[in-house]
């Protein structure tokens, strides 16, 4: 009973490519997150949605673009992937729009473009 | 925003108390004090959050002092597998999310 669930796993893909990671939640939350982890380790929030509407919106680059069909799923497709785009990628929720709420991570996405 | 500084890295062993301090200077009044784990080729894992005082759940205890400018997380009797990195984040009502640079700790036999 995955509560937090990415995929794919494991991305390995072509500079140039467009793709998708894909991150569902059952935990019945209203609110989702994109979060990006470089080598460094360093975390950053990129994204987060409410019911289907952005709230949060980082300085991230125009070929990062989520999609949230419904609040318990929340996509992130990327274009024209560039070296830089490795890191590992993590999808996140909480109960109530950003706030104090505990966030539940997934168990994260490594892309790697070569 | 309120930004966190903690240890790059601490060293302990199994059965002793580890205790990790983050400072966060320009914290707001509605701000909460919240630490996460994170275990290698896993996303983070919620430990503790606290506002003040004392907060001890049973994983851990979180120490806040009156000013609030700085917070203490407390592992009490660390075993092998607390072995990971140790995020101390600040968040707000507004929901600016920043996540330190983390705390490895590494726990040896």
């Amino acid at each position: 009973d995955t509560a937090v669930s990415q995929t794919p796993k494991y991305l390995v893909t072509q500079m140039g490519n467009d793709k998708s990671i894909k991150c569902e939640q059952n935990l019945g939350h209203d609110t989702m997150y994109w979060y990006k982890q470089d080598s460094k380790k360093f975390l950053k929030i990129m994204f987060s949605y409410n019911n289907k509407e952005l709230i949060i919106n980082e300085t991230v680059p125009n070929r990062f673009s989520p999609k949230s069909p419904d609040k318990a799923h929340l996509n992130l497709h990327i274009n024209s992937l560039e070296l830089g785009d490795s890191a590992v990628y993590f999808c996140a929720s909480s109960f109530r729009a950003p706030s104090t709420d505990t966030q539940y991570f997934g168990p994260g996405t490594r892309l790697t473009v070569l | 925003l309120a930004k966190t500084t903690q240890p790059i890295s601490m060293d302990s062993y199994e059965g002793q108390e580890v205790n990790i301090t983050c400072s966060h200077n320009n914290i707001a009044t509605n701000d909460y004090i919240t630490w996460y784990q994170q275990f290698p080729s896993q996303g983070p894992r919620f430990i503790i959050q606290g506002y003040k005082t004392k907060v001890t759940n049973e994983v851990a205890s979180l120490f806040i002092p009156a000013d609030r400018k700085s917070s203490t997380l407390s592992l009490p009797r660390v075993s092998l597998s607390d072995t990971a990195v140790y995020y101390c984040l600040v968040v707000g009502s507004q929901g600016n999310l920043i996540f330190g640079k983390g705390t490895k700790l590494s726990v040896k036999p």
